[in-house]
């Protein structure tokens, strides 16, 4: 059990729509990263939050935003959405200070028709 | 050259066989370094993460790493049924916890019984 929780867990929505995904991070811990695995590939960095703010970006575009609450719980919001973005979407809380190796949520199964 | 170098398989093995997998990666500035188990329609699993050149033994597997080369390998001895799965090597640059993990495209793994 890792303790990060991903809702929902699948979703459809038509090309051009928006969808929200949303994440509930570990207790204690101040940072959440979101990663978009395509099918057959590895997963890939969209952004990280630490402590409500974005420190760090991966190669996507404007369209993929996120949030952070006080709570430390996220979500990251994909607007106009393009068949490519069809994916598994993964989070993983982290404590932002030290080391801890990133243990991801259940994740969310995205499918843009 | 990708950053993360994995052969994609499949790799088949007999049970109870020594499974071995293999990753290199590009930056040498690279410092910490993981193996993630995924099984089909499912999310990463972290089962290994070493940072020190050398051999890492946690019960059936071990994860051993040279930097000078840098590769990383990851062996699973006694190879069962439940160990068929994509295994995904990712590295991270720094060993702070807000620091972007970079994944390979992973190893499809099948113990054949």
């Amino acid at each position: 059990e890792t303790g990060v929780t991903q809702s929902p867990t699948h979703l459809i929505k038509t090309r051009g729509q928006q969808v929200t995904l949303r994440c509930s991070s570990q207790s204690g811990h101040n940072t959440v990263s979101w990663y978009q695995q395509a099918l057959g590939q590895g997963p890939q960095f969209i952004f990280q939050y630490y402590r409500e703010e974005e420190n760090g970006r991966g190669n996507f575009p404007p369209r993929f935003s996120g949030l952070q609450f006080p709570n430390y719980s996220s979500e990251l919001n994909v607007n106009a959405l393009e068949l490519d973005d069809s994916a598994l979407y993964l989070c993983a809380s982290s404590l932002g200070e030290g080391d801890s190796p990133l243990h991801f949520g259940n994740g969310t199964r995205l499918t843009v028709t | 050259q990708k950053e993360v170098e994995q052969n994609s398989g499949p790799l088949s093995v007999p049970e109870g066989a020594i499974a071995s997998l293999n990753c290199t990666y590009s930056d040498r500035g690279s410092q910490s370094f993981f193996w993630y188990r995924q099984y089909s329609g499912k999310s990463p699993e972290l089962i290994m993460f070493i940072y020190s050149n050398g051999d890492k033994e946690d019960g059936r597997f071990t994860a051993q790493l040279n930097k000078a080369s840098q590769y990383v390998s990851l062996l699973i001895r006694d190879s069962q049924p439940s160990d068929s799965a994509t295994y995904l090597c990712a590295v991270k640059r720094s060993n702070f916890g807000n620091e972007k993990l970079t994944f390979g495209t992973g190893t499809r793994l099948t113990i054949i019984p």
